[in-house]
């Protein structure tokens, strides 16, 4: 069974330049979580998909934004890059709602110069 | 703000000997998860304790909950160099704001 899927593995963006990073989730997941891991630092909630509708998010400003498509895959766009969103961003995907256990991708590492 | 806290944020230790961190949370939880992340890549789901339990095992891994202090532990026995990553709790709380708030933290280096 594949994994969660993440790309790009590295994006070099300039600031104020908008950013898109996608997630294909585990085969069956419905579920789809958005972290963002500054370096050094523990994963901070971005937003939760779940069915095609945003169902939380996180403490992050509305230049954070994504949506879930119907085949359950996930986008995160980040407009207006600042430098502090240099991080690695993290996708998770889970079966129905995820309390029990999520499943990581490999993660985006975004740097903005 | 992070809902756990994980103490110490840095633990190096022979291989072979038992490693401990603990986690500190804020609010009542449902759950709580421990995650492994290698050299800043995804994380690796290892146990969850509910609530109500006090003491879970799984292989080498042991977890205690102590849901007075607000407090956890995860112990790894026999450590081996492969167990070398950070380890984050994870707290779950279904009061509204659903989702999963991680600690920051603890890096644990086996030295062979």
């Amino acid at each position: 069974e594949a994994g969660v899927t993440q790309s790009p593995t590295h994006l070099i963006k300039t600031r104020g330049q908008q950013a898109t990073l996608r997630c294909s989730p585990i085969s069956g997941h419905t579920s789809v979580y958005w972290y963002q891991q500054a370096l050094g630092l523990g994963l901070q909630f971005l937003l939760w998909y779940d069915e095609g509708e945003e169902r939380n998010r996180g403490n992050f400003p509305p230049r954070f934004s994504g949506r879930q498509f119907p085949n359950y895959s996930s986008e995160l766009n980040v407009n207006a890059l600042e430098l502090e969103d240099s991080a690695l961003y993290l996708c998770a995907s889970s079966l129905y709602t995820g309390w029990n256990e999520q499943f990581f991708g490999p993660g985006t590492r975004l740097t903005v110069l | 703000s992070q809902q756990g806290e994980e103490d110490p944020q840095a633990l190096s230790i022979q291989e072979g000997e038992n490693a401990t961190m603990n986690c500190s949370y804020k609010t009542s939880i449902n759950n709580l998860q421990w995650y492994r992340q290698n050299s800043g890549r995804g994380l690796v789901h290892l146990i969850l304790i509910r609530s109500n339990e006090r003491e879970k095992h799984s292989g080498r891994l042991r977890v205690t909950l102590d849901t007075s202090k607000k407090s956890s532990s995860l112990l790894i026995t026999a450590s081996r160099a492969a167990d070398t990553a950070s380890y984050f709790c994870a707290t779950y709380a279904n009061f509204g704001n659903e989702k999963l708030t991680f600690g920051t933290g603890t890096r644990l280096t086996i030295i062979p």
